[in-house]
Protein backbone atom coordinates (compact mmCIF):
# COMPACT_ATOMS: atom_id res chain seq x y z
CA UNK A 1 0.00 0.00 0.00
CA UNK A 2 2.00 3.35 -0.82
CA UNK A 3 2.14 5.63 2.42
CA UNK A 4 3.51 8.04 3.82
CA UNK A 5 4.03 7.41 7.60
CA UNK A 6 5.39 9.36 10.59
CA UNK A 7 6.69 8.35 14.07
CA UNK A 8 5.24 9.26 16.71
CA UNK A 9 1.84 9.95 16.15
CA UNK A 10 1.44 11.47 19.38
CA UNK A 11 4.67 12.93 21.72
CA UNK A 12 4.41 15.34 24.70
CA UNK A 13 8.44 16.55 25.49
CA UNK A 14 9.79 19.16 27.61
CA UNK A 15 11.64 22.69 26.47
CA UNK A 16 15.13 21.85 25.23
CA UNK A 17 14.84 18.13 25.11
CA UNK A 18 16.38 17.60 21.47
CA UNK A 19 13.78 14.92 19.23
CA UNK A 20 13.08 13.36 15.93
CA UNK A 21 9.72 13.03 13.98
CA UNK A 22 10.42 10.07 11.46
CA UNK A 23 8.50 10.18 7.89
CA UNK A 24 9.24 7.87 5.44
CA UNK A 25 7.47 7.26 2.17
CA UNK A 26 7.36 4.16 -0.02
CA UNK A 27 6.12 5.63 -3.42
CA UNK A 28 9.70 5.95 -4.15
CA UNK A 29 8.88 10.09 -4.45
CA UNK A 30 11.36 12.67 -5.08
CA UNK A 31 9.91 15.61 -3.31
CA UNK A 32 9.13 15.81 0.45
CA UNK A 33 8.25 18.66 2.91
CA UNK A 34 7.01 19.26 6.24
CA UNK A 35 4.66 21.50 7.82
CA UNK A 36 2.43 22.53 10.81
CA UNK A 37 -0.59 23.10 11.14
CA UNK A 38 -2.16 25.75 13.91
CA UNK A 39 -5.56 26.88 14.39
CA UNK A 40 -6.45 30.06 12.51
CA UNK A 41 -3.04 29.50 10.59
CA UNK A 42 -3.37 26.72 7.98
CA UNK A 43 -0.63 24.54 6.49
CA UNK A 44 2.59 26.66 6.61
CA UNK A 45 5.77 24.88 5.39
CA UNK A 46 8.73 24.28 6.99
CA UNK A 47 11.04 22.35 4.87
CA UNK A 48 11.29 21.00 1.71
CA UNK A 49 13.30 18.63 -0.19
CA UNK A 50 13.33 18.16 -3.83
CA UNK A 51 15.89 15.47 -4.23
CA UNK A 52 18.14 13.14 -1.96
CA UNK A 53 20.78 15.99 -0.23
CA UNK A 54 18.60 19.00 -1.85
CA UNK A 55 16.73 20.60 0.59
CA UNK A 56 14.94 24.49 1.39
CA UNK A 57 13.55 26.24 3.51
CA UNK A 58 9.78 27.18 3.60
CA UNK A 59 8.11 29.86 5.24
CA UNK A 60 8.72 28.75 9.05
CA UNK A 61 12.32 26.97 9.30
CA UNK A 62 13.22 28.83 12.44
CA UNK A 63 13.63 26.24 15.17
CA UNK A 64 14.01 23.12 12.90
CA UNK A 65 16.44 20.76 10.78
CA UNK A 66 15.96 18.52 8.12
CA UNK A 67 17.78 15.71 6.35
CA UNK A 68 17.32 13.75 4.03
CA UNK A 69 20.07 11.32 2.93
CA UNK A 70 17.94 8.24 1.70
CA UNK A 71 15.18 8.77 -0.87
CA UNK A 72 12.27 7.34 1.37
CA UNK A 73 13.00 9.02 4.79
CA UNK A 74 12.97 12.90 5.69
CA UNK A 75 13.49 13.18 9.09
CA UNK A 76 12.07 16.66 10.93
CA UNK A 77 14.50 17.44 14.00
CA UNK A 78 14.17 20.12 16.40
CA UNK A 79 16.93 20.58 18.17
CA UNK A 80 15.46 22.73 21.36
CA UNK A 81 11.94 22.75 21.06
CA UNK A 82 9.89 25.35 22.63
CA UNK A 83 6.45 25.59 23.75
CA UNK A 84 5.34 28.09 20.35
CA UNK A 85 6.67 24.76 18.13
CA UNK A 86 3.47 22.84 20.01
CA UNK A 87 1.74 22.11 16.97
CA UNK A 88 0.75 19.29 14.31
CA UNK A 89 2.95 18.20 11.99
CA UNK A 90 2.48 16.85 8.67
CA UNK A 91 5.05 15.27 6.36
CA UNK A 92 4.03 15.31 2.52
CA UNK A 93 5.94 13.71 -0.43
CA UNK A 94 4.94 13.78 -4.18
CA UNK A 95 6.48 12.32 -7.42
CA UNK A 96 8.62 16.05 -8.01
CA UNK A 97 7.76 19.31 -6.97
CA UNK A 98 4.35 20.71 -5.94
CA UNK A 99 3.48 20.06 -9.68
CA UNK A 100 1.97 16.92 -8.55
CA UNK A 101 -0.44 15.30 -5.82
CA UNK A 102 0.96 15.54 -2.41
CA UNK A 103 0.27 12.66 -0.23
CA UNK A 104 0.69 13.34 3.26
CA UNK A 105 1.34 11.52 6.26
CA UNK A 106 -1.32 10.86 9.35
CA UNK A 107 0.23 13.63 11.55
CA UNK A 108 2.15 13.76 14.83
CA UNK A 109 0.51 16.15 17.70
CA UNK A 110 3.55 17.67 19.71
CA UNK A 111 2.99 18.97 22.88
CA UNK A 112 6.63 20.88 24.37
CA UNK A 113 5.69 21.81 28.15
CA UNK B 1 4.73 37.58 3.20
CA UNK B 2 3.02 36.07 0.25
CA UNK B 3 0.05 35.26 1.38
CA UNK B 4 -2.77 33.16 0.48
CA UNK B 5 -6.85 34.52 1.79
CA UNK B 6 -9.64 31.80 2.43
CA UNK B 7 -12.68 32.67 4.66
CA UNK B 8 -12.95 30.62 7.25
CA UNK B 9 -16.84 30.23 7.18
CA UNK B 10 -18.44 27.88 8.60
CA UNK B 11 -20.43 27.89 4.89
CA UNK B 12 -23.70 26.28 5.63
CA UNK B 13 -24.69 24.74 3.00
CA UNK B 14 -28.57 22.84 2.17
CA UNK B 15 -28.21 19.28 0.72
CA UNK B 16 -28.09 19.40 -2.44
CA UNK B 17 -27.16 22.80 -3.38
CA UNK B 18 -24.18 24.48 -4.49
CA UNK B 19 -20.82 25.53 -2.21
CA UNK B 20 -18.75 28.10 -3.67
CA UNK B 21 -15.20 28.85 -1.97
CA UNK B 22 -12.84 31.33 -2.60
CA UNK B 23 -9.35 31.75 -2.27
CA UNK B 24 -7.27 34.72 -3.53
CA UNK B 25 -3.06 35.09 -3.51
CA UNK B 26 -0.81 37.83 -3.33
CA UNK B 27 1.95 35.91 -5.68
CA UNK B 28 1.11 37.49 -8.91
CA UNK B 29 3.49 34.75 -10.71
CA UNK B 30 2.06 31.74 -9.07
CA UNK B 31 1.26 28.80 -11.54
CA UNK B 32 0.04 26.25 -9.70
CA UNK B 33 -3.12 26.05 -7.42
CA UNK B 34 -4.94 23.22 -5.42
CA UNK B 35 -7.49 22.51 -3.08
CA UNK B 36 -7.24 20.02 -0.53
CA UNK B 37 -9.96 18.62 1.78
CA UNK B 38 -9.23 17.82 5.10
CA UNK B 39 -11.95 15.79 7.33
CA UNK B 40 -11.45 16.78 11.22
CA UNK B 41 -8.73 14.94 12.89
CA UNK B 42 -7.48 13.72 9.25
CA UNK B 43 -4.99 14.39 6.86
CA UNK B 44 -5.32 16.84 3.66
CA UNK B 45 -6.41 14.93 0.15
CA UNK B 46 -5.86 16.84 -2.94
CA UNK B 47 -9.11 17.54 -4.84
CA UNK B 48 -8.14 19.42 -7.65
CA UNK B 49 -5.66 21.00 -9.33
CA UNK B 50 -5.86 24.00 -11.87
CA UNK B 51 -2.85 25.88 -13.95
CA UNK B 52 -4.53 27.94 -16.72
CA UNK B 53 -7.67 30.32 -16.53
CA UNK B 54 -10.99 29.03 -16.98
CA UNK B 55 -12.62 26.24 -15.41
CA UNK B 56 -11.86 22.57 -14.74
CA UNK B 57 -14.47 20.31 -14.00
CA UNK B 58 -13.98 16.72 -12.20
CA UNK B 59 -17.67 15.18 -11.50
CA UNK B 60 -19.10 17.13 -8.76
CA UNK B 61 -16.02 19.77 -8.37
CA UNK B 62 -15.09 22.74 -10.58
CA UNK B 63 -12.49 24.96 -10.11
CA UNK B 64 -12.13 28.10 -11.31
CA UNK B 65 -8.80 30.25 -12.17
CA UNK B 66 -8.48 33.68 -12.89
CA UNK B 67 -5.07 34.97 -12.51
CA UNK B 68 -5.45 38.94 -13.79
CA UNK B 69 -7.84 38.75 -10.24
CA UNK B 70 -5.41 36.54 -8.35
CA UNK B 71 -8.16 34.33 -7.74
CA UNK B 72 -8.94 30.59 -7.33
CA UNK B 73 -12.29 29.31 -6.48
CA UNK B 74 -14.16 25.41 -5.71
CA UNK B 75 -17.90 25.03 -6.50
CA UNK B 76 -19.22 21.44 -5.22
CA UNK B 77 -22.26 20.65 -6.92
CA UNK B 78 -24.92 18.60 -5.77
CA UNK B 79 -23.32 18.99 -2.17
CA UNK B 80 -23.57 16.02 0.21
CA UNK B 81 -23.11 15.36 3.58
CA UNK B 82 -19.85 14.04 3.42
CA UNK B 83 -18.71 17.25 1.53
CA UNK B 84 -18.74 18.38 5.56
CA UNK B 85 -14.95 19.32 6.35
CA UNK B 86 -12.20 22.05 5.91
CA UNK B 87 -11.65 23.28 2.35
CA UNK B 88 -7.71 24.43 2.03
CA UNK B 89 -6.36 26.43 -1.07
CA UNK B 90 -2.87 25.55 -1.94
CA UNK B 91 -0.96 28.21 -4.71
CA UNK B 92 2.74 27.08 -5.47
CA UNK B 93 4.93 30.01 -5.38
CA UNK B 94 6.40 31.77 -8.05
CA UNK B 95 10.22 31.91 -6.97
CA UNK B 96 10.86 28.57 -5.80
CA UNK B 97 9.69 25.10 -7.00
CA UNK B 98 8.57 23.26 -4.26
CA UNK B 99 7.47 26.32 -2.11
CA UNK B 100 4.13 26.15 -1.72
CA UNK B 101 1.68 28.05 0.56
CA UNK B 102 -1.56 27.15 1.83
CA UNK B 103 -4.76 29.29 3.07
CA UNK B 104 -6.41 29.03 6.45
CA UNK B 105 -9.24 26.68 5.11
CA UNK B 106 -12.94 27.25 4.72
CA UNK B 107 -14.92 25.06 6.52
CA UNK B 108 -18.28 23.80 5.14
CA UNK B 109 -21.25 22.30 7.02
CA UNK B 110 -23.87 20.62 4.46
CA UNK B 111 -26.92 20.30 6.35
CA UNK B 112 -29.48 17.70 5.66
Amino acid sequence: EAQVTQNPRYLITVTGKKLTVTCSQNMNHEYMSWYRQDPGLGLRQIYYSMNVEVTDKGDVPEGYKVSRKEKRNFPLILESPSPNQTSLYFCASSLSEVSYEQYFGPGTRLTVT
Amino acid sequence: QKEVEQNSGPLSVPEGAIASLNCTYSDRGSQSFFWYRQYSGKSPELIMFIYSNGDKEDGRFTAQLNKASQYVSLLIRDSQPSDSATYLCAVGSADSWGKLQFGAGTQVVVTP
